[in-house]
C-alpha cells in the first residue's frame, strides 16, 4: 500500500525556519517524482515544489522560489522541504505527494499523505 | 498561469441523483493535462480522474471525466453517501501546476 507520513510542522515566528519531512513506502521511491502542495481556507489548494525521482530538478511556485529548497534521500525514501523566512501567508496544510512518473513535467500526484500544519504567527 | 474556474461553488444534491461539475481553463490544456481530485472533510485530496478521462486505480465506475481544450466535466451518475465532499481540478500541462477553487457537493 502506497503511503506518505509528512511530520515536522508547528508553530514558527515570522522570519523563522521549519524542515518538513514526507516518508513514503509502498512504492519504489526511488523511480518517482516528488511533490509538495499547500492548503488554506482562503486560497485553496496551491503547489509549492517539486523534485525529481534522481533529485536532480526541481521546481518552485513564484510565492515561495528562493525561501524553499526541496530535496530528497532517496536511501531514506523520504523527501524534505526546507522552509525559510517563512511569513503569515506560508500557514497552511502542506501535503506531500506522489508523482505518477519519474520527471515532474506532465505530472500529477497520485497519491498524497495527511498533512502537517505549519502555522506562521508571533 | 493557468487559472481554472470552477462552477457551481455550491451544489445541493440527493443520494442518487447525478451530479455534474464543470472546470473552465483561462489557456487551452494541451494533450487534456487535467486532473480531478475529491476531498472529504479532514482527508488528503484523493485522485479521481487523470487525462481528463482516465480513472485512477481503484475509483468507481460512477466517476466519469470528459472535455479537452478549455472546458473539462466531472460526472458522478449517481450521487453515493460517501461522495459528498468537494472536487477540484487541476491542471499539469504547465508550471506553476495550478487547481480550481473547488465544488463542493453537500446533501439536500
Amino acid at each position: 500500500e502506497v503511503q506518505m507520513l509528512e511530520s515536522g510542522g508547528g508553530l514558527v515566528q515570522p522570519g523563522g525556519s521549519l524542515r518538513l519531512s514526507c516518508a513514503a513506502s509502498g512504492f519504489t521511491f526511488s523511480t518517482y517524482a516528488m511533490s509538495w502542495v499547500r492548503q488554506t481556507p482562503g486560497k485553496g489548494l496551491e503547489w509549492v515544489s517539486s523534485i525529481s525521482a534522481s533529485g536532480s530538478a526541481t521546481d518552485y511556485a513564484d510565492s515561495v522560489k528562493g525561501r524553499f529548497t526541496v530535496s530528497r534521500d532517496n536511501s531514506r525514501n523520504t523527501v524534505y522541504l526546507q522552509m525559510s523566512g517563512l511569513r503569515a501567508e506560508d500557514t497552511a496544510v502542506y501535503y506531500c505527494a506522489k508523482d505518477n512518473k519519474g520527471g515532474y513535467s506532465y505530472a500529477y500526484g497520485d497519491y498524497w499523505g495527511q498533512g502537517t500544519l505549519v502555522t506562521v504567527s508571533s | 498561469e493557468i487559472v481554472l474556474t470552477q462552477s457551481p461553488g455550491t451544489l445541493s444534491l440527493s443520494p442518487g441523483e447525478r451530479a455534474t461539475f464543470s472546470c473552465r481553463a483561462s489557456q487551452r490544456l494541451s494533450s487534456s493535462y487535467l486532473a480531478w481530485y475529491q476531498q472529504r472533510p479532514g482527508q488528503a485530496p484523493r485522485l479521481l480522474i487523470y487525462g481528463a478521462s482516465s480513472r485512477a486505480t481503484g475509483i468507481p465506475d460512477r466517476f466519469s471525466g470528459s472535455g479537452s481544450g478549455t472546458d473539462f466535466t466531472l460526472t458522478i451518475t449517481r450521487m453515493e453517501p460517501e461522495d459528498f465532499a468537494v472536487y477540484y481540478c487541476q491542471q499539469y500541462g504547465s508550471s506553476p501546476r495550478t487547481f480550481g477553487q473547488g465544488t463542493k457537493v453537500e446533501i439536500k
